[in-house]
């Protein structure tokens, strides 16, 4: 079964520095792996996947994810997190056989603190 | 909000009543798809069409029913058999295009609370 896990349910970080969200996932074969973010009562933007290719995939807003297939992982990253990054984020991953479904983490609450 | 259109954003009933969700899109994507929202659980599928006339059972699609009759619109009626149908309900479409690559484009959420 594909599923995608998410271990954190709030990561906190100052204005200026770093993020991590976290994504691992399990699926068989190669993965389609995809970020989304939610702002309060508002639906999912899409910010990048991972199909194949390079590693480091560079996405909307700043954002740029990792992909490490030893670790089966799928990190979401940035530099220099603003105030205006806070929201909830999702990992997905879209099943390659019936590739209609998709599988979402449980979220990752961001918080950016000035 | 990519040009999908969920109406209305809130909506409330009584227990015992069915209500229809509206979905509608302009991107001529095949593939629509209907989530519900719960706090600390992510999203969960409730149905899916990959197109006109066509559609098949997510992982809680009890309770549910859709229909597909156009291209554009996808509506969800939840129920007096739903449980415990208060959630945020979430629309998506996607490219069909006989493979795995594309991501979804959401609608902006139906809050549905019923008492």
């Amino acid at each position: 079964a594909q599923s995608v896990a998410q271990p954190e349910d709030q990561v906190n970080v100052a204005e200026g520095n770093p993020l991590t969200v976290k994504c691992t996932y399990s699926v068989s074969g190669n993965p389609y792996l995809f970020w989304y973010v939610q702002y309060p009562n508002r639906g999912l933007q899409f910010l990048l996947k991972y199909i194949t290719g390079d590693n480091l995939v560079k996405g909307s807003y700043g954002f740029e994810a990792e992909f490490n297939k030893s670790q089966t992982s799928f990190h979401l990253k940035k530099p220099s997190a603003l105030v205006s990054d806070s929201a909830l984020y999702f990992c997905a991953v879209r099943d390659r056989w019936n590739f209609n479904k998709f599988y979402f983490g449980s979220g990752t609450k961001l918080n950016v603190k000035p | 909000d990519g040009g999908i259109t969920q109406s209305p954003k809130y909506l409330f009933r009584k227990e015992g009543q069915n209500v229809t969700l509206s979905c509608e899109q302009n991107l001529n994507h095949d593939a629509m798809y209907w989530y519900r929202q719960d706090p600390g659980q992510g999203l969960r599928l409730i149905y899916y069409s990959q197109i006109v006339n066509d559609f098949q059972k997510g992982d809680i699609a009890e309770g549910y029913s859709v229909s597909r009759e156009k291209k554009e619109s996808f509506p969800l009626t939840v129920t007096s058999a739903q449980k415990n149908p208060t959630a945020f309900y979430l629309c998506a479409s996607s490219i069909d295009g006989g493979g795995a690559t594309y991501e979804q484009y959401f609608g902006p959420g139906t809050r549905l609370t019923v008492t």
